[in-house]
């Protein structure tokens, strides 16, 4: 069974950094993209970063300030966020694509870790 | 980057009706969107991908239609455990983004 598990949300000041961390187990993690996906209390989904391979993608509201990485050896995605901003609270959602093939179908998900940015 | 507006935001039906809800891109993204459902609480689900391909163990009350900048997803007849949040997403470049949502309510 594919499972999930995020870990590392909390509150945090604004500034301040905070890394996430996802793993992974059920599946053979070094095959897969992976990915991340945020949801701002009571708002829609905002795609935020891909990792395919060695390959990273971002969202434009958090290029330059997180950086996406894996551990294929530990099964851990990580999203480490820096010169965080109120506007980056949310549920930080990590998600296994539907294929090997396909990064950005996001057909498993982990069950989210709240991060709130605040003073 | 493109824009996917979803309308209604909201829908309100009964339970038994059908449910048309519609996602429309800003500039051509082929066949690559996909729809999820999400309850309260829970992490979303991927109902269909490129458009119209019903994801692993999804009902078959749910499909996709659609291409290019204007796509449908229609729910046959609604069981109590539809109502829900409908998010399209597109993958046809960088960035990946969602619809707005469209929120499935009982009438």
């Amino acid at each position: 069974e594919v499972q999930l598990v995020e870990s590392g949300g909390g509150l945090v000041q604004p500034g301040g950094s905070l890394r996430l961390s996802c793993a992974a187990s059920g599946f053979t993690f070094s095959s897969y993209a992976m990915n991340w996906v945020r949801q701002s209390p009571g708002k829609g989904l905002e795609w935020v970063s891909t990792i395919i391979n060695t390959r990273t993608y971002y969202a434009d509201s958090v290029k330059g300030r997180f950086t996406i990485s894996r551990d294929n050896s530990k099964n851990i995605l990580y999203l480490q966020m820096n010169t965080l901003r109120a506007e980056d609270t949310a549920v930080y959602y990590c998600s296994r694509p539907m294929t090997t093939v396909v990064a950005s179908l996001f057909d498993c998900w982990g069950q989210g870790t709240l991060v709130t940015v605040s003073s | 980057e493109i824009v996917l507006t979803q309308s209604p935001a909201t829908l309100s039906l009964s339970p038994g009706e059908r449910a048309t809800l519609s996602c429309r891109a800003s500039q051509s993204i082929g066949s690559y969107l996909a729809w999820y459902q999400q309850k309260p609480g829970q992490a979303p689900r991927l109902l269909i991908y490129d458009a119209s391909n019903g994801a692993t163990g999804i009902s078959a009350r749910f499909s996709g239609s659609g291409s290019g900048t204007d796509f449908t997803l229609t729910i046959s007849s609604l069981e109590p455990e539809d109502f829900a949040v409908y998010y399209c997403q597109h993958r046809s470049d960088w960035p990946l983004t969602f619809g707005g949502g469209t929120k499935v309510e009982i009438k």
